[in-house]
């Protein structure tokens, strides 16, 4: 089955303890990104990476680190969490060569992880 | 730089009422256009799209025509259903240089159906 994967799916962490969300997916994407929901703000993107090796940032980057040293893994590294990156974080990835130019742009989103930072 | 406004919610129906959600968007060039949906305790699932205007997207009951002359996406059902509950997500995915990938989303509109 066709999948993008987050691990964990709920964290609570304190304050400076650094943690990594991982992010898999199966389906040879080169793109993939990081969100972050927040109420009342919708999705901002943080980071993101057009192909192994290649990350650039997104809307909020600040506090968040990423590698891509495989296709398929994408993952968010928070050095030291603070309160403020209390949130909820998705995962997405998507092909963006092929034939058909109407579909190479949907994206499929991972199940979210929700973090808590006290 | 390229921005989507979506109506706030949140939005409460009776089941069988018709459903609007306005979106409208700010955009270079030709922007695709999407529609995601996100159910409670889920993730994103895409729900519609449209690559050019006039294109219609359609599933499970909903459509949205892509206006370029109004840089419009609206979303429309005739008929909801309680399982239709969940916040919607317009979406925006430019289609020009090294931006090709990214999506910029509205807030979100939460929709309530109840019976």
């Amino acid at each position: 089955e066709a999948q993008v994967t987050q691990n964990p799916r709920y964290l609570i962490t304190v304050t400076g303890k650094k943690l990594t969300v991982t992010c898999s997916q199966n389906m040879n994407h080169e793109y993939m990104s990081w969100y972050r929901q927040d109420p009342g703000l919708g999705l901002r993107q943080i980071y993101y990476s057009m192909n192994v090796e290649v990350t650039d940032k997104g809307d909020v980057p600040e506090g968040y680190k990423v590698s891509r040293k495989e296709k398929r893994n994408f993952p968010l590294i928070l050095e030291s969490p603070s309160p403020n990156q209390t949130s909820l974080y998705f995962c997405a990835s998507k092909g963006i060569s092929g034939i058909d130019p109407s579909s190479y742009n949907e994206q499929f989103f991972g199940p979210g992880t929700r973090l808590t930072v006290l | 730089g390229d921005s989507v406004t979506q109506m706030e919610g949140p939005v409460t129906l009776s089941e069988e009422a018709f459903l609007t959600i306005n979106c409208t968007y700010t955009a270079t060039g030709y922007p695709s256009l999407f529609w995601y949906v996100q159910y409670p305790g889920e993730g994103l699932q895409l729900l519609l799209k449209a690559t050019k205007a006039d294109d219609k997207g359609s599933n499970k009951g909903f459509e949205a025509t892509y206006r370029k002359e109004t840089t419009s996406f609206h979303l429309e059902k005739g008929s909801v259903q309680v399982s239709d509950s969940a916040v919607y997500f317009c979406a925006l995915s430019p289609n020009y240089g090294g931006s090709q990938g990214n999506l910029i989303f509205g807030k979100g509109t939460k929709l309530s159906v109840k019976p």
